[in-house]
């Protein structure tokens, strides 16, 4: 069974603070997704990344796959409020392209 | 583009009542279906999955049920439901292959009392 590990589980900060949510795997996948997901709503896609080293950014928002396609990081700068969310990692691979395993998730909170 | 809408939004059951939750997606044509359930806003349980109209597979042993009576059509069921039913239940979708990016819905709370 595939398993992603995030850390940390919950993380409060103040409005302009950085940081950088992580998401670990003892397996290799072949892509990688990461998901925002505010209270009573669907998760919503924020980005893919499916070569190993890749860095993507999404205005203040930076991802990276690791090298061995086993773990990921998503780091914000500047956080604003609007940040707030749950975080979710989710893996592709393994010998079914049908199924995401998904990480619990990083729960933020970016106070003003 | 593609779309998808899952429906009821919120309902609440009473223990032993039967279930149906219903998702259709728009814009694509055979979409890999997914329902996923989600316990006190954290992670993802898969629940069913289906590759093609009745082709269901089921991931979790429960009280559950899942149909795809057509392509772009995946319903949630259940004869008697439980407490332990209550819960955030998600569709979703994907198009076979690498990456294997999924959509999802807008969620369906559902409450058993």
């Amino acid at each position: 069974t595939q398993l992603l590990e995030q850390s940390p589980q919950f993380l409060s900060i103040q409005e302009g603070e950085n940081l950088t949510v992580y998401c670990n795997s003892s397996s290799v996948f072949s892509s990688l997704q990461w998901y925002r997901q505010e209270p009573g709503e669907g998760p919503v896609l924020l980005v893919t990344v499916v070569t190993g080293g890749e860095v993507k950014k999404l205005k203040r928002l930076t991802f990276q796959f690791g090298d061995a396609r086993k773990d990921s990081s998503l780091h914000i700068t500047a956080a604003q409020p609007g940040d707030t969310g749950l975080y979710l990692c989710a893996g592709a691979g393994g010998g079914s392209n049908y199924k995401l395993t998904f990480g619990k998730g990083t729960l933020l909170t970016v106070n003003p | 583009s593609q779309t998808i809408h899952q429906w009821p939004a919120t309902l609440v059951q009473p223990v032993g009542s039967p279930l149906s939750l219903e998702c259709t997606v728009e814009g694509t044509s055979n979409p890999n279906l997914y329902w996923y359930r989600q316990a006190a806003g954290r992670g993802l349980q898969l629940l069913f999955y289906s590759v093609g109209i009745g082709q269901i597979s089921s991931e979790v042993p429960q009280n559950l049920s899942a149909s795809r009576p057509q392509d772009r059509q995946f319903i949630l069921s259940s004869k008697k439901l439980l407490l332990s039913d209550s819960g955030f239940y998600l569709c979703a979708w994907s198009v076979g292959g690498y990456g294997n990016t999924i959509y999802f819905g807008e969620g369906s709370w559902l409450t058993v009392v």
